[in-house]
């Protein structure tokens, strides 16, 4: 149980184009998901508060118009990185809030590694 | 002081022993401790929970937790090669967002 998943895997993709990743909870459903970004041997770092129904909420020094963020259903998350540059090559993770325990349990997805030329 | 910390190493253990993850946290109010393994290139993987003051065991894997000391440890025993990855403690604040600790990096040398 407590499966998130993430697609693609990787992308590679020109400078200045848009690229969508989606996060689904499996077989549970997250009401809150949450968008990382990870640089080679750094820590995580979280970009935004997906709330399905709602706006999401960043993290300060991430631009909401540049890093698209929707939560349409339960199950469902999408990133949108959008003109991507080569800076925001990265490895981007999304976590699904499961009700294991207290409720407030991160499952995380594979990661998607973003590769911009 | 950082919300939650933890010693970067890396923890060389032989295989076969028992390896010994620490964590501290600031905040006093804190109810729920988790522990992610990480391996390089790979997303966290959820290892254990605890919520409760003691030790919690599961497989080769214990959880302790130290309301009073503010400190969460995890133990694993019989560590194997498999086990060498980054160990990230978290800790939940307001809104379930996860405040991690650097991770420790244990390897396990056959």
């Amino acid at each position: 149980g407590a499966v998130v998943s993430q697609h693609p895997s990787w992308v590679i993709c020109k400078s200045g184009t848009s690229v969508k990743i989606e996060c689904r909870s499996l077989d549970f459903q997250a009401t809150t998901m949450f968008w990382y970004r990870q640089f080679p041997k750094q820590s995580l770092m979280l970009m935004a508060t997906s709330n399905e129904g709602s706006k999401a909420t960043y993290e300060q020094g991430v631009e909401k118009d540049k890093f698209l963020i929707n939560h349409a259903s339960l199950t469902l998350s999408t990133l949108t990185v959008t003109s991507a540059h080569p800076e925001d090559s990265s490895f981007y993770i999304c976590s699904a809030l499961g009700l294991a325990g207290g409720g407030d349990t991160q499952y995380f997805g594979p990661g998607t590694r973003l590769t911009v030329l | 002081q950082k919300e939650v910390e933890q010693n970067s190493g890396p923890l060389s253990v032989p295989e076969g022993a028992i390896a010994s993850l620490n964590c501290t946290y600031s905040d006093r109010g804190s109810q729920s401790f988790f522990w992610y393994r990480q391996y390089s290139g790979k997303s966290p993987e959820l290892i254990m929970s605890i919520y409760s003051n003691g030790d919690k065991e599961d497989g080769r894997f214990t959880a302790q937790l130290n309301k009073a000391s503010q400190y969460v440890s995890l133990l694993i025993r019989d560590s194997q090669p498999s086990d060498s990855a980054t160990y990230l403690c978290a800790v939940p604040k307001a809104g379930n967002m996860l405040t991690f600790g650097g991770g420790t990096r244990l390897m396990v040398k056959p």
